[in-house]
C-alpha cells in the first residue's frame, strides 16, 4: 500500500486567503488522490492526478505533483467558511489498497 | 441519486456481543471497502472486495469479519474478538482499483 502523510497537521487562515497543504508519499504511485472530510461525515474525493500529469486545477483547487520528490501539493485558493474540513491524500498504485494519512485539519475563519 | 448508505449511524456494543454494519451502494461499483477510523488519525483499512463473493484482509482485519453475496452490499461483522472496536467505521466503493472511492457517512461505534 502507499503510504500518504499530510503536512501540516493544522492550519487556520481567514476567509479569502489561500491555504496549501503538502502530502507525500514512499513507493511508486499510478495517481494521487485528495480528498475532504467533513467533521463526522465520510470522506469526499476532490481530484485525482495522475502521475504523468504535473499540475490540475478544479474550480478553486490546484494540485501539484513531483514524482521526483515524492511529493503533492494541494492549494486552496479564495478560501471560504465552508472550506472547513480535513483533508487527506492517498496514492493509487495498481492495487485496491489506499493508504489515508492522518489528514490535514483546515480551518478557515469567518 | 446514487451512493452508499450506512446503517445505522450509531450502534452501541456489549462485552462479547457481535454486531453488525450494514453499507449498501446503488452506485454499480464492483469494488467495496471498509475502514476505520480512530480520533484524529486516517483511515485504516479493514477489508476489501473487488467482486462478489471474494474478499481480500486489509491492514487491521483481526476481530472483524465480512460477506459479499449481493454487488450492492457489504457488511462489516465486529466480533467480540475485537478487543477495541470504538471507532468510526466507514464504507467505501469504486468501480475499479486506483479510481476514486465514494464513501458513505459513517456508523460511529461504542462500546457499553
Amino acid at each position: 500500500s502507499q503510504q500518504g502523510e499530510e503536512d501540516p497537521q493544522a492550519l487556520s487562515i481567514q476567509e479569502g486567503e489561500n491555504a496549501t497543504m503538502n502530502c507525500s508519499y514512499k513507493t511508486s504511485i499510478n495517481n494521487l488522490q485528495w480528498y475532504r472530510q467533513n467533521s463526522g461525515r465520510g470522506l469526499v474525493h476532490l481530484i485525482l492526478i495522475r502521475s504523468n500529469e504535473r499540475e490540475k486545477h478544479s474550480g478553486r483547487l490546484r494540485v501539484t505533483l513531483d514524482t521526483s520528490k515524492k511529493s503533492s501539493s494541494l492549494l486552496i485558493t479564495a478560501s471560504r467558511a465552508a472550506d472547513t474540513a480535513s483533508y487527506f491524500c492517498a496514492g493509487g498504485a495498481g492495487s485496491y489498497q489506499l493508504t489515508f494519512g492522518k489528514g490535514t485539519k483546515l480551518s478557515v475563519i469567518p | 441519486d446514487g451512493g452508499i448508505t450506512q446503517s445505522p449511524k450509531y450502534l452501541f456494543r456489549k462485552e462479547g456481543q457481535n454486531v453488525t454494519l450494514s453499507c449498501e451502494q446503488n452506485l454499480n461499483h464492483d469494488a467495496m471497502y471498509w475502514y476505520r477510523q480512530d480520533p484524529g488519525q486516517g483511515l485504516r483499512l479493514i477489508y476489501y472486495s473487488q467482486i462478489v463473493n471474494d474478499f481480500q484482509k486489509g491492514d487491521i482485519a483481526e476481530g472483524y469479519s465480512v460477506s459479499r453475496e449481493k454487488k450492492e452490499s457489504f457488511p462489516l461483522t465486529v466480533t467480540s474478538a475485537q478487543k477495541n472496536p470504538t471507532a468510526f467505521y466507514l464504507c467505501a466503493s469504486s468501480i475499479y482499483q486506483d479510481q476514486p472511492q465514494h464513501f458513505g457517512d459513517g456508523t460511529r461505534l461504542s462500546i457499553l
